[in-house]
């Protein structure tokens, strides 16, 4: 069964320029979230897609938004990029099991976007 | 808001012997699961243990175990027999029982395992 597949891998840009990103969750698995890792800030929520709607969203400005298309595949937008969104953006699926959605998070490898 | 703590940037563990990882967390909520989420330097994240907040007994994987207690929300990780494989950045995580996959991560603490 594949993984969970992110793309680009590793890819730069310049401040204003905006970026996508792409996931494409386990076969089967309905929910995929997004997060953002830095050294400094750690792991952080930034926004929750089931069922091609947002489900949860974390604390980042308008400047991040998503979505998640029917086949469950989701992508994520950054615009206006600024230095500080450099960063290790992973992506993980989830099939929610029953009422207590007890699903394990599998993650992707991630895309590592360096903005200059 | 609930927020993780994990006190310990960095742990050295001599191969074959046992190590722990600590991890607090801070939440008005009952229903929620703890996890413990593994990283190996350049790869992909993955779920080492699993502690549902309403289960009392304390979950076990293999060689991993955790010490759960509830009261004094901690959630510490107990790796015995630490093998090179496991050397890695170890995070610990919360999830409401209500907000989807939304996982709330402590800083992480990095393992080194010397042969």
């Amino acid at each position: 069964k594949a993984g969970v597949t992110q793309t680009p891998r590793y890819l730069i840009k310049t401040r204003g320029q905006q970026v996508t990103l792409s996931c494409s969750p386990i076969s089967g698995h309905r929910s995929v979230s997004w997060y953002q890792q830095t050294p400094g800030q750690g792991l952080q929520f930034l926004f929750e897609y089931f069922s091609e709607t947002q489900r949860n969203k974390g604390n980042f400005p308008g400047r991040f938004s998503g979505r998640q298309f029917s086949n469950s595949r989701s992508e994520m937008n950054v615009s206006t990029l600024e230095l500080g969104d450099s960063a290790l953006y992973l992506c993980a699926s989830s099939f929610p099991t029953g009422g207590e959605n007890t699903g394990e998070l599998f993650f992707g490898e991630g895309s590592r976007l360096t903005v200059l | 808001a609930q927020t993780v703590t994990q006190s310990q940037p960095e742990m050295s563990v001599q191969e074959a012997e046992t190590v722990t990882l600590s991890c607090t967390y801070d939440t008005s909520e009952s229903d929620y699961y703890l996890f413990w989420y593994k990283q190996p330097p350049s790869r992909q994240m993955i779920l080492v243990i699993r502690q549902e907040a309403y289960k009392q007994q304390n979950a076990t994987e293999n060689r991993f175990s955790v010490n759960f207690q509830k009261a004094a929300k901690s959630f510490s990780l107990k790796i015995s027999d630490s093998q090179l494989g496991d050397a890695a950045m170890y995070f610990c995580a919360y999830r409401s029982a209500f907000a989807g996959n939304k996982l709330v991560f402590g800083a992480g603490t990095i393992l080194r395992v010397k042969s």
